[in-house]
């Protein structure tokens, strides 16, 4: 059985702080995919980031970036000099590529990010 | 494009009440999810439809069915609502067969039974 953890349920910044948010994920599977959603306040998920098991490169795109390490089974993500408008909750997921799955994604609890300014 | 489309945006029943959720996306995808989201239990699935005529089960399923009624849609009932299907529900699609893409998600139902 796949599972997501993210441990911190609630983190508070002041605007322009760093913050890393954790994701810690278990799968027996060899090939898997790893992903971040956004979902602020409106409500809708917005897709962030995929990431697949083969590939350990990290990934910046503008404030964002992402640090995969398979040998702590760990996908977390790092948001730099963080603004108002990224207070959201946000879900790490993790996919496994198995004929039977049907690709269905397994989700973290989220994690409430607020920015004050 | 609208991407995924999700009607109603909010409902209330009575316990006991039936409806269904609809669902519409319109990027040519082949597989379809319904998830349903609680306070501090992040997302989680009750059915899918990996392509056009076929459906599974997810996590979830009980109190629910789902029809794939086409590519285009796959909709969500509740024969007979209770209480703890009170939640927020959420519609996603994805492209396949390629294992690596991401879903993609429609802006929701809150539904409340009361």
């Amino acid at each position: 059985a796949q599972k997501v953890t993210q441990a911190q349920t609630e983190i508070s910044v002041v605007e322009k702080e760093d913050v890393t948010l954790d994701c810690v994920y278990e799968t027996r599977d060899t090939t898997y995919y790893l992903f971040w959603y956004k979902q602020p306040p409106s409500g809708e998920l917005v897709f962030l980031i995929r990431r697949n098991s083969f590939d350990e490169q990290n990934e910046i795109s503008g404030r964002y970036s992402w640090n995969f390490q398979k040998s702590t089974s760990s996908f977390n993500f790092t948001i730099t000099a963080s603004q108002v408008v990224d207070s959201a909750v946000y879900f790490c997921a993790l996919g496994i590529a198995a004929e039977t799955s049907g690709s269905r994604l397994t989700f973290g609890e989220g994690t409430q990010l607020t920015v004050n300014p | 494009n609208a991407g995924v489309t999700q009607t109603p945006k909010f409902q209330v029943l009575k316990t006991g009440q039936s409806m269904t959720l609809q669902c519409a996306q319109d990027m040519n995808h082949n597989s379809m999810y319904w998830y349903r989201q609680d306070p501090g239990m992040g997302l989680r699935l009750i059915y899918y439809s990996a392509s056009e005529g076929t459906t599974d089960k997810g996590e979830v399923p009980n109190g629910y069915n789902v029809s794939r009624l086409n590519k285009r849609e796959f909709s969500l009932r509740l024969e007979s609502a209770a209480p703890s299907q009170t939640s927020v529900y959420f519609c996603a699609s994805r492209r396949a067969p390629a294992e690596s893409y991401e879903q993609y998600f429609g802006p929701g139902t809150r539904l409340t039974v009361t």
